[in-house]
């Protein structure tokens, strides 16, 4: 079955760096791809979803890459801030199913 | 709106008790998961309705898990007997229909299973 790998698990950034999260999925049929928001305490909120491959989505402050030839995922949040600090996970479907195979999360944190 | 409503936030419960979660979803979805997050194991699904009607059981889960929705507009969890295995964070989610993915999170219920 569909596999999500993401790294780093943790990450620790200072206020105004960049911090980029992968995730690398192994299925072909994967189809539509998303980031959550995990903040202590609290269930995960959905930051984006895509589906066109190579397509760059921008969200506030952050960049989402999805690259179909190479079955890798990024997020990439331009210049962290505190309230960026958080557990982040991405997530794929297989074609267009309703079951979400999630990846292990990375733990962001941002130092102001 | 209201979001997803998860009752009680904090669970105690000592070996081979019956313990039951609750959940609300947001008004007017038609799909409801329940998820289990724990650090190892990361984010497992448990269970998933559409419109109602149970699509997914959890494979694996099946044995001592059991999710109902009696009416669109609350769903429940029940472990019988738990195990301290089974200690995590359970997580409520709904969609509305045709939202694939798009999940709407509940803040959860953690359970301690002593």
């Amino acid at each position: 079955g569909e596999q999500v790998e993401q790294r780093p698990p943790h990450l620790s950034v200072r206020e105004g760096d960049s911090a980029v999260i992968i995730c690398t999925y192994t299925d072909p049929n994967s189809y539509y791809f998303f980031w959550y928001k995990q903040e202590p305490g609290a269930g995960l909120q959905l930051l984006m979803k895509v589906f066109s491959s190579t397509e760059i989505n921008e969200g506030q402050g952050f960049t989402v890459l999805l690259n179909k030839k190479d079955k890798q995922l990024s997020l990439n949040l331009t210049a962290a801030h505190p309230g960026d600090s958080a557990v982040y996970f991405c997530a794929v479907t297989i074609n267009m199913g309703y079951k979400l195979t999630f990846g292990t999360g990375t733990s962001l944190l941002v130092d102001p | 709106d209201a979001g997803v409503t998860q009752t009680p936030r904090h669970e105690v419960a000592e070996k081979g008790q019956t313990i039951i979660l609750k959940c609300e979803p947001v008004s007017g979805h038609n799909d409801l998961f329940w998820y289990r997050q724990t650090k190892i194991q990361g984010l497992e699904l448990l269970s998933y309705f559409r419109s109602k009607s149970l699509m997914e059981d959890g494979g694996a889960f099946k044995d001592r898990f059991k999710a109902e929705m009696l009416n669109s507009s609350f769903s429940t969890l029940k472990i019988q007997p738990t195990e301290p295995k089974d200690s995590a964070v359970y997580l409520c989610a709904s969609s509305p229909q045709g939202f694939t993915g798009q999940l709407y999170f509940g803040e959860g219920s953690k359970l301690t299973v002593l």
